[in-house]
């Protein structure tokens, strides 16, 4: 099946700064997501992007299907940006298949 | 924006009871599914439902979990005999499409198994 690996596996950043995360997929793309798994356990869908580059806020995303991998930019990070980001890739038809995701801390 | 929504938030059940979570996917949307997180891993798609029938599974949909839409708005996930290692976050989505659509994520059940 299709494998997806996310790094850094942990990030910890002082309020303000910027980050990237990574998403490396196997397969070629249809449908690439990303999420955002707050304290609570909510999983916030940030942005639909099987190809191109999206922004919303201080978050967006760039996927490069012919290369494989996908970049979630967040920029001047909040303590409320903290908790686990998910990229997400359908197998098939419809199975979503998760990376084990990136914990991000900001500190204040 | 429409969402998904689930209840209960947290379930406790006791080990060998069944149990019902329920979900109201987004109005217009055709694809149901249910996945499942065991705390601090990652989530993993239990079932996809469409057209009133099981279009996929994974290993860990064995028979004692089903899935059902007993009417127009309503889908719900019964697991016959809880065990222990079913304590898990349940999250059912739903999407227009398949392919070319986004899945919309409901916020969750926590169900704990005693």
């Amino acid at each position: 099946g299709i494998q997806v690996e996310q790094s850094p596996p942990d990030l910890i950043l002082q309020e303000g700064a910027n980050s990237t995360l990574r998403c490396n997929f196997s397969d070629s793309v249809n449908n690439l997501q990303w999420f955002h798994q707050n304290p609570w356990g909510q999983l916030i869908n940030l942005f639909y992007i099987p190809s191109g580059t999206k922004q919303n806020g201080r978050l967006s995303a760039t996927t490069v299907a012919t290369e494989r991998y996908s970049l979630l930019y967040i920029s001047s990070s909040q303590t409320t940006d903290s908790g686990v980001y998910f990229c997400a890739l359908i197998q098939g038809a419809q199975k979503l298949v998760f990376g084990q995701g990136t914990r991000l801390t900001i500190n204040p | 924006e429409p969402e998904v929504t689930q209840t209960p938030s947290h379930q406790v059940t006791q080990m060998g009871q069944e149990v019902i979570l329920r979900c109201v996917p987004i109005s217009n949307h055709l694809y149901f599914y249910w996945y499942r997180q065991i705390l601090g891993q990652k989530v993993e798609f239990l079932v996809s439902f469409y057209n009133n029938e099981i279009s996929e599974k994974s290993e860990i949909f064995d028979d004692q979990f089903s899935v059902e839409r007993p009417d127009g708005s309503n889908f719900t996930l019964k697991i016959r005999s809880t065990k222990l290692e079913d304590s898990a976050m349940y999250f059912c989505a739903s999407s227009a499409g398949t392919l070319y659509q986004p899945q919309h994520f409901g916020d969750g059940t926590r169900l704990s198994i005693l």
